[in-house]
């Protein structure tokens, strides 16, 4: 079956320190990946997305790319902010709409 | 404008009873869904409707029921509630079921049964 694997938090940074969040899937065909974010008391807002492999994602700083040789989806910073904490979600997307999301990977960022 | 809505925002009620909650969408999108988030924050997909039809219906029980009276609006209802239902309840739409779409999600309703 199809299922996100994300590495577990909590995640504690330092303010402008590098961020890699890991995510590996399993599906069958070409999903679309994606990363959503999850802001205290707020309801999820989608971050980036990759639709087929070697695709990059980028937004506010943040990007992934979509590997397909490793079933990859790896969430990247170059300098966390503390505004940056969050949850955050990998998910994928192989059956038109039906979004498998992986467990979240909370952060916190120190100033 | 809020594009995702969802009335009420929390919700306190005794086992056995009955509950609804609506949602509404202003963003012309075609589809809409209802996801779980237990309290370990793991989110599931329950129900999905497309111009007003079911296409996603996980394995929920049968005292969960969606209505759809037009494809602005999703709403769940949820019979006979159980302790275990406690959760918070998210909807979302996209513009349509293709799996390239990105889902818009409202705030959340936290449903606490007691």
């Amino acid at each position: 079956g199809n299922s996100v694997t994300q590495m577990e938090g909590p995640v504690t940074l330092s303010e402008e320190a590098f961020l890699t969040i890991n995510c590996t899937y399993t599906a069958t065909g070409y999903p679309s990946l994606f990363w959503y974010v999850q802001y205290p008391g707020e309801g999820l807002q989608l971050l980036l997305k990759a639709t087929k492999a070697d695709d990059k994602g980028s937004n506010k700083g943040f990007e992934a790319t979509y590997r397909k040789e490793t079933t990859s989806f790896h969430l990247e910073k170059g300098s966390v902010q503390v505004s940056d904490s969050a949850v955050y979600f990998c998910a994928l997307d192989n059956q038109g709409g039906k979004l498998i999301f992986g467990q979240g990977t909370e952060l916190s960022v120190k100033p | 404008d809020t594009a995702v809505s969802q009335t009420p925002k929390y919700l306190v009620t005794q086992m056995g009873n009955d509950k609804s909650i609506k949602c509404e969408q202003n963003l012309g999108h075609d589809t809409m869904y209802w996801y779980k988030q237990d309290s370990k924050k793991f989110l599931k997909i329950m129900f999905s409707y497309n111009n007003k039809e079911l296409i996603i219906n996980e394995t929920v029980p049968n005292r969960f029921s969606p209505k759809s009276p037009d494809k602005a609006h999703l709403n769940l209802h949820i019979n006979s509630l159980e302790l275990g239902d406690s959760a918070v309840y998210f909807c979302a739409s996209s513009q349509k079921t293709s799996g390239t779409d990105t889902q818009y999600f409202g705030p959340g309703t936290r449903l606490t049964v007691l």
